[in-house]
């Protein structure tokens, strides 16, 4: 059965510096895999995609994700915080059949 | 395109009630998804319709229920209501010819109940 890990639960950067949200997954196949994010009181916004295309994956706002099969992981990145950046970030594996499974959940805070 | 779209946006129940929470697709697709998301905790998969049929369900019990239209939209109905099913219930759409997995999110409807 897939499902994925999140490492951190809570993840505190300053404005201006790099983010690191980390994604461990396990998956029985070649998986999908997602990054949502959800501000407050907000859907869930697909941030980007891998679908076994190119390992480096771009998104919007200017996060990337690296699919890397050999440490089953899909960090996801961001050279430099804003402030808008702020908000709940989800690592997200589907299934054969198009069910997402959630992991649980980073919290990103960026500070001034 | 207004994208996914629920109704009502909050909705307060008491235990043993009935509810019916709604939901459009995006223009296009034709595939629809009902997400269970409890306070700080990640999304839960309820159940998918696709063709006006459950196709797939995750593990949630018989007292959810829903309906897809021919115009694709959907309904989740919940009997019996507890006050563990106090959540955000969100919508998600898809376009079942691309079948890359991703899904387009609505809102949500945030049930209470009391």
């Amino acid at each position: 059965a897939q499902s994925v890990t999140q490492l951190d639960s809570h993840v505190s950067v300053s404005e201006g510096t790099p983010v690191l949200l980390r994604c461990n997954y396990s998956s029985s196949y070649s998986p999908s895999l997602f990054w949502y994010v959800q501000h407050p009181n907000k859907g869930l916004q697909l941030l980007l995609k891998y679908t076994s295309a190119a390992t480096l994956v771009k998104g919007i706002n200017g996060f990337e994700a690296e699919f890397k099969k050999s440490e089953t992981s899909f960090h996801l990145t961001k050279p430099s915080a804003h402030m808008s950046d702020a908000a709940e970030y989800f690592c997200v594996v589907s299934d054969f059949a198009d069910k997402l499974i959630f992991g649980t959940g980073t919290r990103l805070q960026v500070f001034p | 395109d207004a994208g996914v779209t629920q109704s009502p946006t909050h909705l307060i129940k008491t235990r043993g009630q009935q509810v019916t929470l709604r939901c459009s697709p995006k223009s296009g697709h034709d595939t629809v998804s009902w997400y269970q998301q409890a306070l700080g905790q990640g999304p839960q998969f309820i159940f998918q319709y696709y063709e006006e049929e459950e196709r797939q369900r995750g593990n949630f019990p018989d007292r959810f229920s829903g309906h897809q239209f021919p115009n694709y939209s959907s309904e989740l109905n919940v009997n019996a209501l507890l006050l563990g099913d106090s959540a955000l219930y969100l919508c998600a759409s898809s376009p079942r010819r691309e079948r890359e997995g991703w899904q387009f999110f609505g809102p949500g409807t945030r049930l209470t109940v009391l």
